[in-house]
């Protein structure tokens, strides 16, 4: 099944504790990035990448670190979490030709105390 | 002003109504549109693309207007099933860069 998986779904944390949020997408696309939601303000980019070892920052990058060392894989790093990055986080993939339709994954919801 | 902006709602509709939405954006130079639904503590799917012309996908028609910067979903014939969040999608800068509205909840009654 062509998905994408994003672990923890949950996660409860402290500031200041170093936390990665795994993305991996089984379609062979290019393109992959991460979203966060939060009540009023819609998804919002945070980071995204055209390909391996090609990333770019969104319109919210502070606080937030990605790599993309294969294609399928791209984890979001939160090096020193705070309360503000308490959120809804999505990943999404997609392809870099034709129609630029979005897969996410289920989501993480991430409480930083 | 946000780059996408769509009326909150709730929208709380009965079953069999027509509900219309519309969503406004600000970069004139914006390429490609989308609806997405999201349901409930669930991740946004797509619902249907939204062309130049206008196109219908069942229960749902979705229109561009380029001229007064907007596009709209209407579904006819209300479903349960249609309570949802639906989010308006444009890329104002390329085809990779998607920028969300906040989205419009709608909740359809018996």
């Amino acid at each position: 099944e062509a998905q994408v998986t994003q672990n923890p779904r949950y996660l409860i944390t402290v500031t200041g504790k170093k936390l990665t949020v795994t993305c991996s997408q089984n379609m062979n696309h290019e393109y992959m990035s991460w979203y966060r939601q939060d009540p009023g303000l819609g998804l919002r980019q945070i980071y995204y990448s055209m390909n391996v070892e090609v990333t770019d920052k969104g319109d919210v990058p502070e606080g937030y670190k990605v790599s993309r060392k294969e294609k399928r894989n791209f984890p979001l790093i939160l090096e020193s979490p705070s309360p503000n990055q308490t959120s809804l986080y999505f990943c999404a993939s997609n392809r870099a030709s034709g129609a630029n339709v979005l897969t996410f994954g289920a989501g993480s919801r991430l409480t930083v105390l | 002003r946000k780059e996408v902006e769509q009326d909150p709602g709730p929208f709380n509709v009965p079953e069999g109504a027509t509900v219309a939405f519309n969503c406004t954006y600000s970069n004139s130079a914006s390429q490609s549109f989308f609806w997405y639904r999201q349901d409930c503590r669930k991740e946004p799917k797509l619902l249907m693309s939204v062309y130049s012309s206008g196109n219908e996908d069942g229960r749902f028609t979705a229109q561009l207007n380029r001229a007064s910067q907007y596009i709209s979903l209407l579904i006819r014939d209300s479903k349960l099933s249609d309570s949802a969040t639906y989010l308006c999608v444009v890329t104002p800068y390329n085809n990779n860069d998607m920028r969300f509205g906040a989205g419009t909840r709608l909740t359809v009654k018996p």
